[in-house]
């Protein structure tokens, strides 16, 4: 298992454009997130699934963001219209149980020009 | 809502301990972890700690927690050039619920 991946790992795109990043987590891992960063910020929370049920949304999840879990595998996230504002680092994590740790990828940046 | 806090810098000289505190705010918190977070790079979960513990040591890491004053401490000893990173505080209420981070300590180690 190579762990939590992410793609891509760059995205520039022009404001207003749609963009879908995609997460693949550690196979075994029920749970997956999904985590904002900005510079000079922790990971801000956006949403996570338990197999393919998204359990929980931030109130930072607007109606142009929305994620994806079909088979309880890998997860898609998508942004609609896009605004300079979402520059950001989007992260992804899984864990097994409760109470594990989760195990991160490296990260989509994304850059709205 | 919950609320991590941390000292955003620390510098140390090559060799020496570094001490890195967090507090939070949620007195029900069970779960506290300590990621590192090198440039460019995902998160890396160093050491958690139950809420049922008071200290727990890993190799160069030690982990104090204490509960009435809702603070964690994370001690690296020996610090080398090599644990230069940002460094994030995270708790969770519960296992059904996400972690919520504080905004890290940038960790400078002098040689």
């Amino acid at each position: 298992d190579t762990g939590v991946s992410q793609d891509p790992r760059h995205k520039i795109t022009k404001r207003g454009q749609n963009v879908t990043f995609r997460c693949d987590p550690i196979s075994e891992h029920n749970r997956l997130y999904w985590y904002r960063q900005t510079l000079g910020q922790g990971p801000e929370f956006l949403t996570y699934f338990q197999n393919e049920a998204q359990l929980e949304k931030s109130r930072l999840l607007s109606d142009r963001f929305s994620a994806e879990r079909p088979k309880g595998s890998f997860s898609t996230l998508e942004i609609q219209r896009t605004e300079q504002g979402d520059s950001a680092m989007y992260l992804c994590a899984s864990s097994l149980t409760e109470g594990d740790g989760y195990t991160f990828g490296s990260g989509t940046r994304l850059t709205v020009v | 809502g919950e609320d991590v806090e941390q000292s955003l810098f620390l510098s140390v000289r090559e060799g020496d301990s570094s001490v890195i505190n967090c507090t939070y705010t949620d007195s029900s918190s069970t779960y506290l972890y300590w990621y590192k977070q090198e440039p460019g790079a995902g998160l890396q979960l160093l050491t958690y700690i139950f809420s049922n513990m008071d200290m727990k040591q890993d190799q160069r890491l030690t982990v104090l927690l204490n509960k009435k004053d809702k603070h964690l401490s994370l001690r690296i000893a020996d610090t080398q050039t090599g644990d230069s990173a940002i460094y994030f505080c995270a708790d969770a209420y519960s296992g059904n619920t996400p972690l919520v981070f504080g905004k890290g300590t940038r960790l400078s180690v002098i040689a």
